[in-house]
């Protein structure tokens, strides 16, 4: 299995520009979950969803986010417009039960 | 919702000296307490991982301990390397939930 994938993997673009960030979670994992990661904030759940639906969005930080996941090995995070303070690494992760597997992240900058 | 304190936030420890990480929680419902390494640039990795119905687990060099009535746990990593060098991260779940909240992390460096 080629773990979760991530793309892209880095990411530049200018503030109010939209960016998307996509994920394929492992095969036959029910579970999805989107974090972002700063050193000021540490890692952060943002949304997550179990069998395509989401279940707790508590920690979307405005409504600039959003997070679809329109089957189960596909899902976006998107961010409209970005802000620089939207600069951060985030990581998908997928389960079947409690062990959570990373993706490698998309290190995003908004400049 | 469940509520994770790690300390310390840095540690420095001599090669081939013991490291020791804790954590506290808050919900006593919780039953899965893993532990996550972050290299630098690196995703986080599962590590180690117990299960409330036991009170330590060893895997090589690290070991995880779990004191359900204080509501802590804790990492220790053996004759440490200095690639055992990176960020740690305890987690725990709130009931009913395989959702994990995440401590804050501790930066772990091992000197030559």
């Amino acid at each position: 299995d080629a773990g979760v994938i991530q793309s892209p993997r880095h990411e530049v673009t200018e503030m109010g520009q939209e960016v998307t960030l996509r994920c394929k979670p492992i095969s036959g994992h029910d579970y999805l979950f989107w974090y972002r990661q700063t050193m000021m904030r540490g890692l952060e759940l943002l949304i997550y969803f179990n069998n395509n639906v989401p279940i707790d969005d508590s920690g979307m930080p405005e409504d600039r986010f959003s997070a679809k996941m329109p089957n189960a090995s596909f899902s976006t995070l998107k961010i409209q417009p970005s802000e620089p303070r939207d600069s951060a690494v985030y990581f998908c992760a997928s389960s079947s039960s409690y062990e959570q597997y990373f993706g490698p992240g998309t290190r995003l900058t908004v400049t | 919702g469940e509520n994770v304190e790690q300390h310390p936030s840095t540690l420095s420890v001599q090669e081939g000296d013991s490291a020791v990480i804790k954590c506290t929680y808050s919900d006593s419902a919780s039953n899965y307490f893993p532990w996550y390494k972050q290299e630098l640039g690196k995703r986080p990795q599962l590590i180690i991982d117990i299960r409330s119905n036991v009170g330590e687990k060893k895997d090589q060099r690290i070991a995880v301990t779990l004191n359900k009535t204080a509501k802590h746990f804790s990492l220790h990593i053996t004759e440490t390397q200095p690639e055992d060098s990176a960020v740690y991260f305890c987690a725990t779940p709130g009931a009913g939930s395989y959702q994990l909240t995440f401590g804050k992390g501790t930066k772990l460096s091992v000197i030559p």
